[in-house]
């Protein structure tokens, strides 16, 4: 079975700067999807970047983007121009890739982001 | 938005009761999903759906029971709700566009047992 770990259960950076929060993963598998989720406080799951396994090149998002490390199986965010918009809950998120399409999303145990003005 | 509609958004309800808890989307997305939320678990998946009256089970599942009648509606019921029950719920689809990326999640359910 496939384990998220984010090891960072809290952080905080000051508005403006940059801030980059960890993730690692357990699998076998050489294709999957990765993800990193956005939770405010009005609880919603907001999508903020995916990666898929089979693409060398890191996915960017506007302010975010990630570095993806498969060998060592690791997938950071990076919180660019840190907004106290982005003060969340964030979640990092593993999917297997496969042809049934029933797969499901296992989850890390989320870091709270602090922004500070 | 991927039109999804969790009723109802917030309850309490008392040891023992049964509570159904409904997950509404109007786009015919085909893959739902419940998981619930804890504090130092993320989120964790209960049950799934992959079409109607097609489910299967999560990490989670004991003591919860869903069905699909229609594609529109996934229900997720607490047959006798337990203290250890009370967390957020939440419910996500598999976007119709996107069949083999990401989910979209509804806004959530609060449920306290006391």
């Amino acid at each position: 079975a496939q384990t998220v770990t984010q090891s960072q259960p809290e952080m905080s950076v000051q508005e403006a700067e940059t801030v980059t929060l960890s993730c690692t993963y357990d699998t076998s598998e050489s294709d999957y999807y990765l993800f990193w989720y956005k939770q405010p406080p009005s609880r919603q799951m907001i999508l903020v970047i995916r990666q898929e396994a089979y693409k060398q090149q890191n996915a960017t998002e506007n302010r975010f983007s990630v570095n993806f490390q498969k060998a060592a199986k690791s997938f950071s965010l990076k919180i660019s121009d840190s907004q106290l918009g982005d003060a969340a809950m964030y979640f990092c998120a593993y999917r297997s890739r496969s042809n049934f399409g029933n797969e499901k999303l296992t989850f890390g145990t989320g870091t709270r982001l602090t922004i500070i003005p | 938005d991927a039109g999804i509609t969790q009723s109802p958004r917030h309850k309490v309800t008392e040891t023992g009761t049964p509570v159904t808890l409904r997950c509404h989307q109007t786009e015919n997305h085909r893959y739902m999903y419940w998981y619930r939320q804890d504090p130092g678990h993320g989120l964790r998946l209960i049950h799934y759906s992959y079409g109607v009256k097609d489910t299967d089970k999560g990490e989670v599942s004991d003591g919860y029971s869903v069905s699909r009648s229609k594609t529109e509606d996934f229900l997720l019921t607490l047959e006798s709700a337990t203290s250890s029950q009370t967390s957020v719920y939440f419910c996500a689809i598999r976007h119709r566009d996107t069949e083999n990326t990401e989910a979209f999640f509804g806004q959530g359910t609060r449920l306290t047992v006391v």
